[in-house]
């Protein structure tokens, strides 16, 4: 069974300092793996992924992931946290295994994280 | 501009009704899919489908009913027998086949209130 697992419901940093928001999963063969970041009433939009390669990941404003095989954690960091980061984020994982339904994401609960100016 | 677009943003409800929210993409995705979104709970997908005239039930279906006739539109009704309907709605689409890596585009999200 796929699944992911995000340990802390909310994080809170100080504006200037490096930020972690915790994931680790659980998949049959080799994982996808997604961040994707959700402010109030509005949907979800995609961060970084992994598939393959080098295990840090650089996304989408200043955000990057390392992948860690051996722990199966794949945690979200920032070196310098914004205020206007402050929102809800989400760990994905699929695995790339072909008889798994193609496209479809196992999602964590969320993690808030709130940024004090 | 491509995306996906759901309607309506806020929809509110008497008990008993059924209520159908749109979506619609224009990224000329095969793949669609219908999350709910509960505080805590994170995501939680209801129905997905990776071609037209085709899906299939996600982990919670009972009381949802899908139809895909179009490619680019992919509803969802929200029947009288959804015990607990009141939520936050997604949906979401991808390309479809092996190259596919899974990212999912969303759309902006319907929220339900059942008074």
């Amino acid at each position: 069974a796929q699944s992911v697992a995000q340990p802390e419901d909310q994080v809170n940093v100080a504006e200037g300092n490096p930020l972690t928001v915790k994931c680790t999963y659980s998949v049959s063969g080799n994982p996808y793996l997604f961040w994707y970041v959700q402010y109030p009433n509005r949907g979800l939009q995609f961060l970084l992924k992994y598939i393959t390669g080098d295990n840090l990941v650089k996304g989408s404003y200043g955000f990057e992931a390392e992948f860690n095989k051996s722990q199966t954690s794949f945690h979200l960091k920032k070196p310098s946290a914004l205020v206007s980061d402050s929102a809800l984020y989400f760990c994905a994982v699929r695995d790339d295994n072909r008889g798994s339904t193609l496209g479809r994401l196992y999602f964590g609960r969320g993690t808030q994280l709130t940024v004090w100016p | 501009d491509g995306g996906i677009t759901q309607s309506p943003k806020y929809l509110f409800r008497k008990e008993g009704q059924n209520v159908t929210l749109s979506c619609e993409q224009n990224l000329n995705h095969d793949a669609m899919y219908w999350y709910r979104q509960d505080p805590g709970q994170g995501l939680r997908l209801i129905y997905y489908s990776q071609i037209v005239n085709d899906f299939q039930k996600g982990d919670i279906a009972e009381g949802y009913s899908v139809s895909r006739e179009k490619k680019e539109s992919f509803p969802l009704t929200v029947t009288s027998a959804q015990k607990n309907p009141t939520a936050f709605y997604l949906c979401a689409s991808s390309m479809s086949g092996q190259v596919n890596t899974g990212e999912l585009f969303f759309g902006e999200g319907s929220r339900l209130t059942v008074l």
